[in-house]
């Protein structure tokens, strides 16, 4: 079965500090692996994408991700955390366009930033 | 990056009653756009795959008599709740596929709120 795994719920880090929000997923072709983040009664906005070659990928607001194939795991990670980072990351795996382009998206992690 | 718009972006309606939510590419041609459902803290659950000229594709559990979806142009494409009920209550976000080869991507809409009382 098709499916994403992000083992945490909720996080909270200081700013300043790093971070690194996992994500895990199963698929049975060839993973097309996205991060979004969610700010409260708004759409989502892509950080992120992976589909070939390099395994770390750079997105906006100085994200990253690794995508481990032996893992299936695809890792959000950021250096050091803003207080305007505060919002909810979702994690999808998804299907080309000539697939139907479908995502199945795991269940969010909402970050919260001390001051 | 590409924009989607929803509209309306809030609607408080009465229960039996019915609603519909646009969902419009501003800026590009979309074949395809997916229409999901979002409950409180919780993920995003497609609900169908809207192509343009044809019929929607909806998946396991999703009433289709429910929740029409129609697509008539390569920019448009709307979700009609029909006798909505308070269960219907929901946050619902459109997206809309971007392949050209510099996007190869989905866009979100910001998201309407349908509150059914």
């Amino acid at each position: 079965a098709q499916s994403v795994t992000q083992p945490d719920i909720h996080i909270t880090v200081s700013e300043g500090a790093s971070l690194e929000l996992r994500c895990n997923y199963s698929y049975g072709a060839t993973p097309y692996l996205f991060w979004y983040v969610q700010s409260p009664g708004q759409g989502l906005q892509l950080l992120l994408k992976y589909f070939s070659g390099d395994t770390l990928v750079q997105g906006i607001k100085g994200f990253e991700a690794e995508f481990k194939r032996s893992q299936s795991s695809f890792n959000l990670r950021k250096p050091s955390v803003h207080w305007s980072d505060a919002a909810e990351y979702f994690c999808a795996v998804g299907a080309f366009y000539n697939q139907g382009g479908k995502l199945i998206f795991g269940q969010g992690t909402e970050l919260s930033v001390k001051p | 990056g590409a924009v989607v718009s929803q509209h309306p972006s809030r609607v408080i309606c009465k229960s039996g009653t019915s609603v519909k939510i646009e969902c419009r590419s501003l800026d590009f041609q979309a074949t395809t756009m997916f229409w999901y459902r979002q409950f409180p803290k919780q993920s995003l659950m497609l609900m169908a795959t809207s192509n343009e000229g044809s019929k929607a594709t909806y998946e396991q559990g999703v009433e289709k008599d429910k929740f029409l979806i129609n697509h008539a142009s390569l920019t448009l494409s709307t979700l009609t709740v029909t006798s909505a009920h308070p269960e219907d209550s929901s946050f619902y976000i459109c997206s809309a596929g971007d392949y050209s080869d510099s996007h190869n991507e989905q866009f979100f809409g910001p998201g309407t709120r349908l509150t059914v009382l």
